[in-house]
């Protein structure tokens, strides 16, 4: 694809519900990256694939979090019993290769949780 | 862990006037890419340096990496309103984790 498309690019939830977000990262990227970016500050490195599997878990804030890719493209983040202090913008990139090269931006899914 | 510190956090400055945004990590670096981010926007990748010492231009922005390649900088000349924006240090650091720890941004407002 032209880009990284990530959706829904809004999500408005209460809290204790589940969340699922979507990235479709740029066609031929075997990294992708999830981060979390809230109000005002910087990102928050949450996690990466290379291909299909995880080898950094680490930036997941706690259990409630997990994240899958299948078929070495599509990757959706699950936020399982969301809180309030989850609301902020969620943002994927891919790369063609893992980290050193250029991450590529999605436009972010923008949570809110009430 | 590997830290990357970007200072200062917020700069505030007359259209025409000089920027600089200072990026530190508490490790040596492999490389350090800079982004930038628009009001209401996502990051854009800006540049690149991977050689100890390197210096790129684009235009009026000049990034630097310094010898020991555990900082960098990105100036600004005679900054222009569509310089708005936040902008980001990004580096991966040698012989360990190959994860790309981002600063947390400097904030740059220009006024007309």
């Amino acid at each position: 694809g032209a880009g990284v498309s990530q959706s829904p690019s809004n999500k408005v939830t209460e809290k204790g519900k589940d969340v699922e977000l979507r990235c479709d990262p740029i066609s031929g990227h075997t990294a992708l990256y999830w981060y979390r970016q809230s109000l005002g500050q910087g990102l928050e490195f949450l996690i990466y694939f290379q291909g299909n599997s995880a080898p950094d878990k680490s930036g997941l804030p706690s259990d409630r979090f997990s994240a899958e890719r299948t078929g070495g493209s599509v990757s959706t983040l699950t936020i399982q019993r969301t809180q309030q202090e989850d609301s902020a913008v969620y943002l994927c990139a891919s790369s063609l290769v893992w980290s050193v090269e250029t991450q590529y931006f999605g436009p972010g899914t923008r949570l809110l949780v009430l | 862990g590997q830290q990357v510190m970007q200072i200062p956090q917020y700069q505030h400055v007359q259209e025409g006037e000089d920027f600089t945004t200072y990026c530190n990590s508490s490790t040596t670096l492999s490389n350090i890419q800079w982004y930038k981010q628009r009001p209401g926007g996502h990051p854009v990748f800006l540049i690149q340096l991977v050689k100890s010492g390197e210096v790129k231009k684009q235009k009026r922005l000049t990034f630097q990496f310094g010898e020991a390649k555990k900082n960098s900088s990105l100036h600004i000349t005679a900054t222009q309103t569509t310089d708005v924006g936040t902008y980001f240090c990004a580096g991966i650091g040698q012989g360990g984790s190959e994860k790309l720890v981002f600063g947390k941004g400097t904030k740059l407002t220009v006024n007309p």
